[in-house]
């Protein structure tokens, strides 16, 4: 089974300093691993993904993450925090097990940005 | 319309009631799914069509009653559900079941009174 740990219900930091989002996972095969944002009233959208390859993946909106196997992390980060990206966060974990892959979420992150 | 719409975005309904929610998918997928979202908790995943064809029901009450009539809708059918089935059920579809790139609808709020 899998699952998805995101530290932090709610982290807040000041317009133009570094955003650090926290997400673990535990998984019994190599997993692909997603980052999706929700906006108010709005559903998720894909920020990055990692499936093979380099562990470094770069996403939409300057945000980026990477794939720490050895500490079973997958990070989110972005230099630079926006007002705009003031929104909730979702770690997300699916096995590499063809033909049957299943999201599976962290509880969330909301993000808030201070002027 | 692109992407994946959903009606109604938002819903009040008495626990007597029957309602239904819609969703359409305009991205030529094969896959749709019903996810429930509830304050403080990960997003539950509800039932997942493949091909029209149900291939996972994650032991959700009979009170909730998907229907796909083809693979660019999807419905979910509800009737007599209680207070706690209050959240914002969200609709994805990918293009197919073993999608690893889900796109999400915008999802309805539902209300039970």
């Amino acid at each position: 089974a899998q699952s998805v740990t995101q530290l932090g219900s709610h982290v807040s930091v000041s317009e133009g300093a570094l955003v650090l989002l926290r997400c673990n996972y535990s998984s019994s095969v190599p997993p692909y691993l997603f980052w999706y944002v929700q906006y108010p009233n709005q559903g998720l959208q894909l920020l990055l993904k990692y499936t093979t390859g380099a562990t470094l993946v770069k996403g939409i909106n300057g945000f980026e993450a990477e794939f720490k196997k050895s500490e079973t992390s997958f990070h989110l980060t972005k230099p630079s925090a926006h007002m705009s990206d003031a929104a909730e966060y979702f770690c997300a974990v699916s096995d590499q097990n063809f033909g049957n892959e299943k999201l599976t979420f962290g509880t969330g992150t909301r993000l808030t940005i201070i002027p | 319309e692109t992407g994946v719409t959903q009606t109604p975005r938002h819903l009040v309904m008495g626990m007597t009631n029957k309602k239904s929610l819609k969703c359409e998918q305009h991205l030529g997928h094969n896959a749709m799914y019903w996810y429930k979202q509830s304050a403080k908790k990960p997003l539950e995943l509800m039932f997942v069509y493949s091909l029209e064809e149900r291939v996972e029901n994650n032991s959700v009450p009979s009170r909730f009653s998907p229907e796909c009539p083809n693979s660019s809708h999807l419905f979910l059918h509800l009737h007599t559900l209680q207070p706690e089935d209050s959240a914002l059920y969200l609709c994805a579809s990918s293009q197919d079941s073993g999608g690893i790139e889900q796109f999400f609808g915008p999802g309805t709020r539902l209300t039970v009174l």
